[in-house]
């Protein structure tokens, strides 16, 4: 079955400090992939998609991502974080034209002053 | 603008009530789905529409109803079946899967 895990589903690092947050699918397939933010009590705000044209990705408030095929990854990264990243941030994965994006279980990240 | 309008964003229930919670869209987008979020647990679908009159079962749909009459309309039904209401629910729409899913604000309901 087709899936999306994200390694951590909570991830605390310090202010300025580099964020990484992990996603990995399962296809041998190139998907479709999607970074989403959510802030509390707040629907989900798309932050960065992969669609083929390029395997790094820029998006908003500076994160990143790099879609690396041989690890079926789409790790999300941010150089430098902010108070303001503190939120939960979900992966999901359209495996095909068509089909419903699969989301990975979120990881909420928090930020240490 | 373009967006998904969820409507109330605070909505309490007592126990043996149905009740309504409203998702519309003017972004002409032709599928709509409506996801549940417990703490911890990510979003689990209720529900979901390809195209008007017509949907199809989630993964928890016990305890819901639905409807797609109007492209721009998806409301949500948690009917007193439900046995654990009490969550946060998230609407959201896709033009293609490419793209991407909008979302609405969501509405928290509350079982007193």
């Amino acid at each position: 079955a087709q899936s999306v895990t994200q390694l951590g589903s909570h991830v605390s690092v310090s202010e300025g400090a580099l964020v990484l947050l992990r996603c990995n699918y399962s296809s041998s397939v190139p998907p479709y992939l999607f970074w989403y933010v959510q802030y509390p009590n707040q629907g989900l705000q798309l932050l960065l998609k992969y669609t083929s044209a390029a395997t790094l990705v820029k998006g908003i408030n500076g994160f990143e991502a790099e879609f690396k095929k041989s690890e079926t990854s789409f790790h999300l990264t941010k150089p430098s974080a902010h108070m303001s990243d503190a939120a939960e941030y979900f992966c999901a994965v359209g495996f095909k034209a068509g089909n419903m994006l699969t989301f990975g279980g979120g990881t909420r990240l928090m930020v240490k002053p | 603008d373009g967006g998904i309008t969820q409507s109330p964003k605070y909505l309490f229930r007592k126990e043996g009530q149905n009740v309504t919670l409203s998702c519309e869209q003017n972004l002409n987008h032709d599928a709509m789905y409506w996801y549940r979020q417990d703490p911890g647990q990510g979003l689990r679908l209720i529900y979901y529409s390809q195209i008007v009159n017509d949907f199809q079962k989630g993964d928890i749909a016990e305890g819901y109803s639905v409807s797609r009459e109007k492209k721009e309309s998806f409301p949500l039904t948690v009917t007193s079946a439900q046995k654990n209401p009490t969550a946060f629910y998230l609407c959201a729409s896709e033009v293609g899967v490419n793209y991407g899913y909008t979302f609405g604000s969501g509405t928290r309901l509350t079982v007193v």
